[in-house]
């Protein structure tokens, strides 16, 4: 199993800029969720899907987006960069909601947008 | 918002010191507390799973303990070694759409 896996590693946008980090895991697990992590701070929760076809809010949605079209895969939207996005992005994958199930993380794509 | 809030921030150890952190978070709608290590460079990596009041988690040199009522964990950490530096965070999953709030983490470094 390759776990879950994220592209690019790095990438570098210009403010206006649009692109969309990709998630993939093949554990066949239900939830997927989408971090950030900014210097000195914890993750925040972007989105996460407890199942294809159903997405919802984290703590901190705006100028993202997200789509669950296929259990394997949970791309993220930026549509409109702006310095404020520019941090570290963590997908991750659990097979439930998370009781007696850990999540497992990607290796994280580092965002620059100037 | 929900505010999970770990301390100390950072922690210099001696090798063979044991030490401990702590992880607060709210006391209502609980639903599991999570602890994490994270190496630099790397992506983090599950320790514990906790759901019950009372829940005391061991592996190896590390052990967790979980109060749900006042709102509290305890990470500990036996004997350290320059292995386990890393930042070790915890997070909330509510019972309300099992959304995660992370801690911003305490990091240790064990110095040989």
């Amino acid at each position: 199993n390759a776990g879950v896996t994220q592209t690019p590693k790095f990438r570098i946008l210009k403010i206006g800029q649009s692109m969309t980090l990709q998630c993939a895991q093949d554990m066949n697990h239900n939830y997927m969720y989408w971090y950030r992590q900014d210097p000195g701070m914890g993750l925040k929760l972007i989105y996460y899907s407890v199942g294809a076809g159903i997405t919802d809010k984290g703590e901190v949605p705006n100028g993202y987006n997200v789509s669950r079209s296929t259990t394997e895969d949970f791309p993220l939207r930026l549509e409109l960069a702006a310095p404020s996005q520019t941090s570290v992005y963590f997908c991750a994958s659990s097979y439930s909601g998370g009781r007696d199930y850990e999540q497992y993380f990607g290796p994280g794509t580092r965002l620059t947008v100037t | 918002i929900l505010n999970v809030e770990q301390s100390p921030q950072s922690l210099h150890v001696q090798e063979g010191d044991s030490t401990n952190f702590t992880c607060s978070f709210p006391s209502s709608n609980f639903y599991a507390l999570h602890w994490y290590r994270w190496e630099t460079a790397k992506s983090p990596e599950a320790l514990f799973v906790m759901t019950l009041n009372g829940d005391e988690k061991k592996k190896g040199r590390i052990s967790a303990t979980l109060n749900t009522k006042e709102g509290y964990s305890y990470l500990y950490i036996k004997g350290s070694q320059p292995e386990d530096s890393a930042t070790y965070l915890c997070a909330f999953e509510t019972n309300n759409f099992n959304k995660f709030y992370f801690g911003s983490g305490t990091k240790l470094n064990v110095k040989p």
